[in-house]
């Protein structure tokens, strides 16, 4: 099973702001198979990138996602207030397909 | 409109069995993957099960295996997930998911809640 470790768990940052997030699995990811997720409080999650690095379909371009093998990152290049959320990297490129535990991006 | 609508949870007691199921419409069913994915109070994203479009493929979270079973049918756009043998840790919010690779669309969740 691939585990992912997300990092930080919480990350405090004022509007307007550049967010990073890190995703690291345990082994690598084949063919990048790794998405990000957003999840707001009382909603589902929205699917933001998938394949490391290609945006979802109306996902604003503040998002991009960049690595590879076992390291990923999610970049927001400045923090709108609808960001502040929790996010998620996920697996899919083996069974048992894993989340990463998640990274809380708050407001400062 | 392209939408998952989730049934069949409920409150149920340690030991007992649900069947859930995840209603599909505005897109070809049988065309796609579909999961399941839990999220317990409080705690992140668990995935659950996955089914290919015909069937032939099923996965599972070695915390279900061999008590949850996923199934489909593509004539009425309907996915399901057998739960047996429930246990307090399978408390949550399941939710349907298509897609094989990111999961693009998700219903809204049905809850199902273990406790004697």
């Amino acid at each position: 099973e691939i585990v992912l470790t997300q990092s930080p768990g919480t990350l405090s940052l004022s509007p307007g702001e550049r967010a990073t997030l890190s995703c690291r699995a345990s082994q690598s990811v084949s063919n990048n198979y790794l998405a990000w997720y957003q999840q707001r409080p009382g909603q589902t999650p929205r699917l933001l990138i998938y394949a490391a690095s290609s945006r979802a379909t109306g996902i604003p371009d503040r998002f991009s996602g960049s690595g590879s093998g076992t390291d990923f990152t999610l970049t927001i290049s400045r923090l709108e207030p609808e960001d502040f959320a929790v996010y998620y990297c996920y697996q899919y490129a083996t069974s048992p397909r894993t989340f990463g535990q998640g990274t809380k991006v708050e407001i400062k | 409109e392209v939408q998952l609508v989730e049934s069949g949870g409920g409150l149920v007691k340690p030991g007992g069995s649900l069947r859930l199921s995840c209603a599909a419409s505005g897109f070809t069913f049988s065309s796609y993957i579909m999961n399941w994915v839990r999220q317990a109070p409080g705690k992140g994203l668990e995935w659950v099960s996955s089914i290919t479009g015909s069937s032939g493929y099923i996965s599972y979270a070695e915390s279900v295996k061999g008590r949850f079973t996923i199934s489909r049918d593509n004539a009425k756009n309907s996915l399901f997930l057998q739960m047996n043998s429930l246990r307090d840790e399978d408390t949550a919010v399941y939710s349907c998911a298509r897609g094989g690779g990111g999961l693009d669309i998700w219903g809204q969740g049905t809850v199902v809640t273990v406790s004697s």
